[in-house]
């Protein structure tokens, strides 16, 4: 079955810093993954979403990820922090054959003024 | 409708009463997930449609709870004798294509429930 381990629970990083928050997948197949914002009292806003077109794949708000097969991972970034990225990111499997998307424990970002 | 719609937002109940939480999904959309999340913690998958058919409840955590699509659009998740730990918020997702992934899911804002 296919799962996603987000690493750090919180990030916090200053405005204008580079954002890096980090998922590792675990798949016997090749994955379909997704990054999720959600703001508080919200719903999950997709960020992007990897489907083996291409392996850097740009997102909403100046936000990209990277698809690593050797390293199994497809970790968030974004160049410079502005203070209303701050919000819970969700990493997010699904798998070709399975119907359910699993996500990770969420991470939380910080931004600092 | 242009989004995924839930009712109501906010419920707050007594141990032991019934509730029923409506999910209204994408016009079109063949398949229905139903989400638990609670605080501090990531989505955890309770159960999903494809049109009318529920194809795959084994989120859900016992069988207090119950949901079902009749007409393949609006969905209901009913919780039966709620207990405090069933206290969360339950989402709820539509996604343009049935199996063979790939697709996003599309998310509400969720209904939040309090259990006293």
């Amino acid at each position: 079955a296919q799962s996603v381990t987000q690493l750090g629970s919180h990030v916090s990083v200053s405005e204008g810093a580079l954002v890096l928050l980090r998922c590792n997948y675990s798949s016997s197949v090749p994955p379909y993954l997704f990054w999720y914002v959600q703001y508080p009292n919200q719903g999950l806003q997709l960020l992007l979403k990897y489907t083996s077109a291409a392996t850097l794949v740009k997102g909403i708000n100046g936000f990209e990820a990277e698809f690593k097969k050797s390293e199994t991972s497809f970790h968030l970034t974004k160049p410079s922090a502005h203070m209303s990225d701050a919000a819970e990111y969700f990493c997010a499997v699904r798998g070709n054959n399975n119907n359910d998307m699993r996500f990770g424990a969420g991470t939380r970002l910080t931004v600092k003024p | 409708g242009a989004g995924v719609s839930q009712s109501p937002r906010y419920k707050v109940a007594k141990r032991g009463q019934d509730v029923a939480l409506r999910c209204d999904p994408i016009s079109g959309h063949v398949s229905l997930f139903w989400y638990q999340q609670a605080l501090g913690q990531g989505p955890e998958f309770l159960t999903y449609f494809q049109n009318e058919a529920q194809l795959d409840k084994s989120g859900l955590p016992s069988d207090r709870f119950f949901a079902e699509r009749p007409e393949g659009s609006v969905s209901t998740l009913k919780i039966q004798r709620t207990q405090q730990e069933d206290s969360a918020v339950y989402l709820c997702a539509s996604s343009l294509f049935g199996t063979g992934g790939g697709g996003e899911l599309f998310f509400g804002e969720g209904s939040r429930l309090t259990v006293l």
